[in-house]
């Protein structure tokens, strides 16, 4: 079975500080992991996602996650925070890229001028 | 236009009411899901399908019903609607190459 925990379901950093949203999953097979954005009043987009190639994954908007295995994190991080980073963040682990998800409960991204 | 598309976006209905929700992609993609955003819960799998006139249900199936006679159309309906079933329905089609695409979701209010 697999399942995720998101760590913190508020977060707030000032702009241009370190942003680090946490993601723990368990998965009884080698995991597909992803990160998704949800803006207000809209669907969420893919940010990244890692499908058992590189473990420093590059996505969207400057964020990047690392997938480790000895911990069964895949945290989010981006260096500097900017006001249009404030939104829903969600992650989500999977068997197969196009089958079935399971989502994390979000946290939501606060960023302060 | 290329993508995922809900319909309606806004829906007010009243207790015991049917409603149908939805939802089109143009990628043909075999997968197709329905989820439901509630405060606290994040997205819960509501129902899904990994092909035409394959469904199967998700973590909170109770009070919904779906089909999928075509590839490219995942209607999700309430047959008797419930004040719990107030929420954000996102439906999602899914690719092996990128993952999920959302769609840009249904918020139904059940009076």
């Amino acid at each position: 079975a697999q399942s995720v925990t998101q760590l913190g379901s508020h977060v707030s950093v000032s702009e241009g500080a370190l942003v680090l949203l946490r993601c723990n999953y368990s998965s009884s097979v080698p995991p597909y992991l992803f990160w998704y954005v949800q803006y207000p009043n809209q669907g969420l987009q893919l940010l990244l996602k890692y499908t058992s190639a590189a473990t420093l994954v590059k996505g969207i908007n400057g964020f990047e996650a690392e997938f480790k295995k000895s911990e069964t994190s895949f945290h989010l991080t981006k260096p500097s925070a900017h006001m249009s980073d404030a939104a829903e963040y969600f992650c989500a682990v999977s068997v197969d890229t196009g089958n079935q998800f399971y989502f994390g409960t979000g946290t939501s991204l606060t960023v302060i001028p | 236009d290329a993508g995922i598309t809900q319909s309606p976006r806004y829906k007010i209905t009243e207790t015991g009411r049917q409603v149908t929700l939805m939802c089109h992609q143009t990628w043909s993609h075999s997968y197709m899901f329905w989820y439901r955003q509630d405060l606290g819960h994040g997205l819960r799998l509501i129902y899904y399908s990994a092909a035409a006139d394959i469904t199967d249900k998700g973590e909170v199936p109770d009070g919904y019903v779906v089909s999928r006679s075509k590839t490219e159309n995942f209607p999700l309906t309430l047959e008797s609607a419930t004040r719990s079933q107030t929420s954000v329905y996102f439906c999602a089609s899914a690719s092996r190459q990128y993952g999920q695409y959302f769609g840009p979701g249904t918020r139904l209010t059940v009076t």
